[in-house]
């Protein structure tokens, strides 16, 4: 099985535009969360989509959205970025049907805003 | 406790040594509870999922302890070797579907 993809994997954006971040779980995974790791905050979840509706929010401000395809990938929007959206920004997928299930990671995208 | 910690933050071990940490969570609404090992560079890897009281799981020279009533699990690795290097993360899950994320312990072998 192809594991989990992400693109791009870097990234370099100026503040006041916006990007989008692409992430395909592993065939057959019908879950993907999205995560922000920054140096001083840690791995910080943005949030959970299951069968392309979102099933959970982590606390980010409106500028962070997301969505869900029918095959399951999943972009992530970032609108007016800041200097402090600089980071790594990982997806998971799962299985979805247990919130026990176990998370695949990505490679991440390193995106830096200027 | 209303987050999850864990505890060292960072440790260096002899290559051989065998090395435990610590990771404590709310224990209401337990759902779930996860480690992963991070090396630098690289994505998250699962180590283990942990939902029952009393769970033990191993994975070779890696083992976890879970206890559900007083909120804590241990991750044990015997024998370390370099390769051991890395973060090593829990995140607990409740049952409404919140993650709660511990900041990791940083793992060094010294060969």
């Amino acid at each position: 099985k192809a594991g989990v993809t992400q693109t791009p994997r870097y990234l370099i954006k100026t503040r006041g535009q916006q990007v989008t971040l692409s992430c395909s779980p592993i065939s057959g995974h019908r879950s993907v969360s999205w995560y922000q790791q920054t140096p001083g905050q840690g791995l910080q979840f943005l949030f959970e989509y299951f069968s392309e509706t979102q099933r959970n929010k982590g606390n980010f401000p409106g500028r962070f959205s997301g969505r869900q395809f029918s095959n399951s990938r999943s972009e992530m929007n970032v609108s007016t970025l800041e200097l402090g959206d600089s980071a790594l920004y990982l997806c998971a997928g799962a299985d979805g049907g247990s919130f026990a299930d176990t998370q695949y990671f990505g490679p991440g995208t390193r995106l830096t805003v200027l | 406790i209303l987050n999850v910690e864990q505890s060292p933050q960072s440790l260096h071990v002899q290559e051989g040594d065998s090395t435990n940490f610590t990771c404590s969570f709310p224990s209401s609404n337990f759902y779930a509870l996860h480690w992963y090992r991070w090396e630098t560079a690289k994505s998250p890897e699962a180590l283990f999922v942990m939902t029952l009281n009393g769970d033990e799981k191993k994975k070779g020279r890696i083992s976890a302890t879970l206890n559900t009533k007083e909120g804590y699990s241990y991750l044990y690795i015997k024998g370390s070797q370099p390769e051991d290097s890395a973060t090593y993360l829990c995140v607990e899950r409740t049952g409404a579907n919140n993650l709660f994320f511990g900041t990791g312990t940083r793992l060094t072998v010294i060969p």
